[in-house]
C-alpha cells in the first residue's frame, strides 16, 4: 500500500513564528518529494521541490528530506498571515519513474495569526 | 509563460449525463495528469498522459477516461455520472526534462445533482 501521510493538524501560529509541517511515506524508493499550497477555493501551487537528502531552502521556506528515514519537512520562517492555507505533501512513489503519478497526503492546514 | 488552463472553470450536470472536461498544458510540456479532490478523499490521480499515450492510471472505474492530443492538450470523460462525481477535478502538467515537478491548472469544479 503507497502511503503518504502528514501530520493532520490543524496547525496554528503567531506571524513571526517557524511553521513546521512533516510528512511521512511508504516506499523507500521514492525518488521525488513535493510541497504544494492550497489556499482555499483554489487549486494547489508548487512551492517546493526536492530530490536529495538534505535541505533545501527557498526564500523563507526549507524542505528538509531523510529518505532513510522516509520522511520529508517543510519550514516555513516568519509567517505571515497570507501563508494561511492547506500544504500539501507529494511523493513520486512509483520506483524508478521519472514522470507518474504523485500521491499526495491529506494536507495540512495551517493558519498565521496577527 | 502562460499556465495550465482548463475548461470549463464550473459545471453542473445531472445523474446518468456524461461530461467533457478540457485541459491545456503548459507551452511545451508534453505530460498531462488528472486528479479528483474530494473533501472525503483527497486527491487523487485519475490518469497520465504522455505523447498522447495513457502512461498510468489510478483505481477509478471505467466510466473515467482519457485522451490526449498531437498538441498536448488532454481531455477526461465521465460517462454515466453519479452524485460522487462531484468534485474538483484538476490537470496538471510537467516537463519530461528534470524531476516531474507537476503544475496544477485551476481545476473545473463538477457538481453532479
Amino acid at each position: 500500500q503507497k502511503e503518504v501521510e502528514q501530520n493532520s493538524g490543524p496547525l496554528s501560529v503567531p506571524e513571526g513564528a517557524i511553521a513546521s509541517l512533516n510528512c511521512t511515506y511508504s516506499d523507500r524508493g521514492s525518488q521525488s518529494f513535493f510541497w504544494y499550497r492550497q489556499y482555499s477555493g483554489k487549486s494547489p501551487e508548487l512551492i517546493m521541490s526536492i530530490y536529495s537528502n538534505g535541505d533545501k531552502e527557498d526564500g523563507r521556506f526549507t524542505a528538509q528530506l531523510n529518505k532513510a528515514s522516509q520522511y520529508v519537512s517543510l519550514l516555513i520562517r516568519d509567517s505571515q498571515p497570507s501563508d494561511s492555507a492547506t500544504y500539501l505533501c507529494a511523493v513520486n512513489l512509483d520506483r524508478g519513474s521519472t514522470l507518474g503519478r504523485l500521491y499526495f497526503g491529506r494536507g495540512t492546514q495551517l493558519t498565521v495569526w496577527p | 509563460k502562460a499556465g495550465v488552463t482548463q475548461t470549463p472553470r464550473y459545471l453542473i450536470k445531472t445523474r446518468g449525463q456524461q461530461v467533457t472536461l478540457s485541459c491545456s498544458p503548459i507551452s511545451g510540456h508534453r505530460s498531462v495528469s488528472w486528479y479528483q479532490q474530494t473533501p472525503g478523499q483527497g486527491l487523487q490521480f485519475l490518469f497520465e498522459y504522455f505523447s498522447e499515450t495513457q502512461r498510468n492510471k489510478g483505481n477509478f472505474p471505467g466510466r473515467f477516461s482519457g485522451r490526449q492530443f498531437s498538441n498536448s492538450r488532454s481531455e477526461m470523460n465521465v460517462s454515466t455520472l453519479e452524485l460522487g462525481d462531484s468534485a474538483l477535478y484538476l490537470c496538471a502538467s510537467s516537463s519530461t526534462t528534470g524531476g516531474n515537478e507537476q503544475f496544477f491548472g485551476p481545476g473545473t469544479r463538477l457538481t453532479v445533482l
